[in-house]
């Protein structure tokens, strides 16, 4: 089956810096990927789209300056989130993009708990 | 703009018996996919069963079966011989086949809980 990485799962930084998520696809090349951002039992919030080789498309109200995307290969997407405050904490989850049968399907990474204290 | 309500936000049954749980969507597409994920407290999305909307013919997978009403626009999943193992949340989610093609509109989850 098709897998998704996705690193760190777990991230405590300070106010004012910058952490990294990456996204990988381990056994598909993904063209296009996702990122959302999730609270707690509630729903999945699509973020933005990020295309291998573009500019990543970002949904409304979703600051592209402060959560940077980069999809510099066909298997890994990063979100950066810049000068992180305790109002981003939250559960970020990628997915990547499958074709499968016909449709496509959204693989998941386990997803990043970012807590910024 | 697409919108997918889940309208139960909390289900129980009792191992080895059937739940159904609820999912209506609004939309004017006419090509678009549906879909149910489970998120188990893991929290790794995994997706359960998809529907093609072109398609009359219900999407099954082993114990998870879908009803889908295209015309009343609702999407609701059967799970039989209900397992500890499903103890999850779900989520209905929808799939535009135009230009937004990929992008998922996910409803509010539905927390299930399967007792021994």
């Amino acid at each position: 089956g098709a897998v998704v990485s996705q690193h760190p799962s777990w991230v405590i930084c300070k106010s004012g810096t910058s952490v990294k998520i990456e996204c990988r696809s381990l056994d598909f090349q993904a063209t296009t990927m996702f990122w959302y951002r999730q609270f707690p039992k509630q729903s999945l919030m699509l973020m933005a789209t990020s295309n291998e080789g573009s500019k990543a498309t970002y949904e409304q109200g979703v600051e592209k300056d402060k959560f940077l995307i980069n999809h510099a290969s066909l298997t890994l997407s990063t979100l950066t989130v810049t000068s992180a405050h305790p109002e981003d904490s939250s559960f970020y989850i990628c997915s990547a993009d499958r074709p499968v049968a016909g449709a496509n399907i959204q693989y998941f990474g386990a997803g990043t708990r970012l807590s910024v204290l | 703009a697409q919108t997918v309500t889940q309208s139960q936000p909390e289900m129980s049954v009792q191992e080895a018996e059937t739940v159904t749980l609820s999912c209506t969507y609004d939309t004017s597409e006419s090509n678009y996919y549906l879909f149910w994920y489970k998120q188990p407290p893991s929290r790794q999305m995994i997706l359960v069963i998809r529907q093609e909307a072109y398609k009359q013919q219900n999407a099954t997978e082993n114990r998870f079966s879908v009803n889908f009403q295209k015309a009343a626009k609702s999407f609701s999943l059967k799970i039989s011989d209900s397992q500890l193992g499903d103890t999850a949340m779900y989520f209905c989610a929808f799939m535009p086949g135009g230009t937004s093609y990929g992008k998922l509109t996910f409803g509010q989850g539905t927390i299930l809980t399967v007792h021994p």
